[in-house]
């Protein structure tokens, strides 16, 4: 059973910092991988998603990687704003299966 | 863009009703997806379907059922009510089933079904 990890569960740093959040899968056999923001009480905005035969993905300011063999990937952000505070959450979808599982989400606030 | 559409966007009920979700796909999309996400949870798979027959199955309890229509548009049904049945049910639309495409997963703004 695929079990999907980050860390840490919460990250507070004060604006302009470059930062790395952490996802880890069990199962290496996927298909793909997904990282969402989620604002309180809302929806989930895709940001990247990378295909297994794929190393990173960029997008503005994001940056994920992943290495499939260790069962890792990464999300960087690139000079954080206020703006970027959100729950951020890791997804993936295992080889031959439709559904995506998540991870608990990190928690980011980005300090003014 | 167009976006994936839910309705309601907020839904209460009492314990043993009956309640209808609806999604509607972004256009040319023709896989819908339903998952639940608990109060501090993270979103958890019930269904999913593809050209109108059932693609992959989660933890979807018996009470609830879903369907696609031939408009690709998709209704979660959910009946006898429990007070744990109460989160944000959101529907993803992506294009494509398998294989040579990236099936990436958009999501709608969620219904919140809130049973008392």
């Amino acid at each position: 059973k695929q079990e999907v990890t980050q860390i840490p569960a919460a990250l507070s740093v004060p604006e302009g910092e470059n930062l790395v959040l952490n996802c880890s899968f069990t199962d290496s056999a996927i298909y793909n991988l997904q990282w969402f923001r989620q604002d309180p009480g809302k929806g989930l905005t895709s940001l990247l998603l990378i295909q297994s035969s794929q190393r990173e993905q960029t997008s503005g300011r994001l940056n994920a990687s992943l290495d499939k063999s260790s069962g890792r990937s990464t999300l960087y952000i690139a000079a954080s704003q206020p703006g970027d505070s959100a729950t951020y959450l890791c997804a993936v979808r295992q080889r031959g299966a439709q559904k995506l599982v998540f991870g608990q989400g990190t928690r980011l606030t980005i300090n003014p | 863009a167009a976006g994936v559409i839910q309705s309601p966007r907020h839904l209460i009920k009492e314990k043993r009703e009956t309640a209808t979700l609806k999604c509607y796909p972004i256009p040319r999309h023709d896989t819908v997806y339903w998952y639940q996400q608990g109060p501090g949870q993270d979103p958890q798979f019930l269904i999913s379907f593809y050209e109108k027959m059932q693609s992959d199955k989660g933890s979807i309890p018996d009470r609830f059922s879903a369907q696609q229509f031939s408009d690709y548009h998709s209704e979660l049904n959910m009946s006898s009510l429990e007070l744990g049945d109460s989160a944000l049910y959101f529907c993803a639309s992506s294009l494509g089933s398998s294989g040579g495409n990236y099936n990436e997963q958009f999501f709608g703004p969620g219904t919140r079904l809130t049973v008392l």
